[in-house]
């Protein structure tokens, strides 16, 4: 089946330092990449979808400029967290898919970031 | 508002249990999901549906679209079911965007 490979899987980074996440979709192409934040005990927060070839689309209160997307090609999607911050720790995943009905969605598996 | 809502919160089952996960919604969605999340963070899609039921080893789900709500059921349950099950669904109106359910901690004792 599909799968999304997303690295690192854990970070522990300094306060003001960046951190660049990857999700790579292995043996097909992802049109389509959703990017999610989770709080510890709370469900998936969307920040961003990102398409391949164009600016990606922020949910309301992402900061695009702290976030950035990238999504260059139809197998890679990198998501860039620019100066972190403390509060910036928490579990990020990707998912591809959901290009149209009866498409599902494919889950990288996540990367906890830890920002000291 | 579109909101997808699931019961119960937590789940504490015997190993062997009969298992039964719900999950409503508003009405417009084009598909629902049943996602397994590893304590480790992983998530797994385990189903999706737009109608009727769904079958996968110990696994079932069912969608009533009239009722607006959909179960996941787990026969003869075992500790390594234990994870938190996400529902989530597609509203027309959205997109391919996911709404996501609060989720239902399942511990399954041995």
């Amino acid at each position: 089946g599909a799968v999304v490979s997303q690295h690192p899987s854990w970070v522990i980074c300094k306060s003001g330092t960046s951190v660049k996440i990857e999700c790579r979709s292995l043996d097909f192409q992802a049109t389509t990449m959703f990017w999610y934040r989770q709080f510890p005990k709370q469900s998936l927060m969307l920040m961003a979808t990102s398409n391949e070839g164009s600016k990606a689309t922020y949910e309301q209160g992402v900061e695009k400029d702290k976030f950035l997307i990238n999504h260059a090609s139809l197998t890679l999607s990198t998501l860039t967290v620019t100066s972190a911050h403390p509060e910036d720790s928490s579990f990020y995943i990707c998912s591809a898919g959901g290009t149209g009905p009866g498409y599902g969605y494919t889950f990288g598996s996540g990367t906890r970031l830890t920002v000291v | 508002k579109n909101e997808v809502e699931q019961s119960p919160q937590n789940l504490t089952a015997q190993e062997g249990e009969f298992i039964t996960i719900n999950c409503s919604y508003s009405v417009g969605i084009s598909a629902l999901h049943w996602l397994q999340q590893h304590p480790g963070g992983g998530i797994v899609s385990l189903f999706m549906l737009s109608s009727g039921k769904k079958k996968h080893g110990r696994l079932i789900a069912t969608i009533n679209i009239q009722e607006k709500h959909s179960s996941l059921h787990i026969t003869a349950s075992h500790p390594r079911d234990s994870a938190v099950y996400i529902c989530a669904v597609t509203y027309m109106e959205y997109g391919n965007k996911l709404v996501f359910g609060a989720g239902t901690i399942l511990r399954v004792k041995s």
